[in-house]
């Protein structure tokens, strides 16, 4: 079975500066997918990123990336120029297929502090 | 409405009540689903319906009862819980299930008395 591991419950960082969340995973599948979800409080929960895993170059949007490292099995999320709308709980996420469900990991709780 | 609305946004209930959780989308997707959200937990997969079919349940206990009328609309009924169900309940939704991306509902915080 899949599992996925976040080792940052919490995190802070001060705006306008880059912070790095971490995950991990576990799988014996070589193409899968990855994800990172953002959950705001009170909000509700939106994709932020996605990684295929055959695609060797790292998914980026706007100030979101990711370093993918799949021999590592290693997937962490960067935010740059952090704006106090990122304060959230990330979610990283895999996908073993297509179709197939999602497996969550236990979240980060993020919080920009101005 | 758009995206997917759930419905109440916070419920609170006894032990022996009967309540039901509802779930509406409005992206004209194929597959919805029903995730509990409990403190530091990961997000757990409760149901999934593909076009009103169910095709997962993950070992819920019978307490909880989903129920697809249509592909737009997903209920989760309610009855007899435990203290220990109180949670986040998430929907979501997606074109289907052969598709990544998830979209979720605001959930639906209970709390069982």
């Amino acid at each position: 079975a899949q599992t996925v591991t976040q080792s940052q419950p919490e995190m802070s960082v001060q705006e306008a500066e880059t912070v790095t969340l971490s995950c991990t995973y576990d799988t014996s599948e070589n193409n899968y997918y990855l994800f990172w979800y953002k959950q705001p409080p009170s909000r509700q929960m939106i994709l932020v990123i996605r990684q295929e895993a055959y695609k060797q170059q790292n998914a980026t949007e706007n100030r979101f990336s990711v370093n993918f490292q799949k021999a590592a099995k290693s997937f962490s999320l960067k935010i740059s120029d952090s704006q106090l709308g990122d304060t959230a709980m990330y979610f990283c996420a895999f996908m073993r297929a297509l179709g197939q469900n999602f497996v969550f990991g236990p979240g980060t709780r993020l919080s920009v502090l101005p | 409405e758009t995206g997917v609305t759930q419905t109440p946004r916070h419920l609170v209930m006894g032990m022996t009540n009967k309540k039901s959780l509802k779930c509406e989308q409005h992206l004209g997707h194929n597959a919805m689903y029903w995730y509990k959200q409990s403190a530091k937990k990961p997000l757990e997969l409760m149901f999934v319906y593909s076009l009103e079919e169910r095709v997962e349940n993950n070992s819920v206990p019978s307490r909880f009862s989903p129920e697809c009328p249509n592909s737009s609309h997903l209920f989760l009924h309610l009855h007899t819980l435990q203290p220990e169900d109180s949670a986040l309940y998430l929907c979501a939704s997606s074109q289907g299930t052969g598709r990544d991306e998830q979209f979720f509902g605001p959930g639906t915080r209970l709390t069982v008395l």
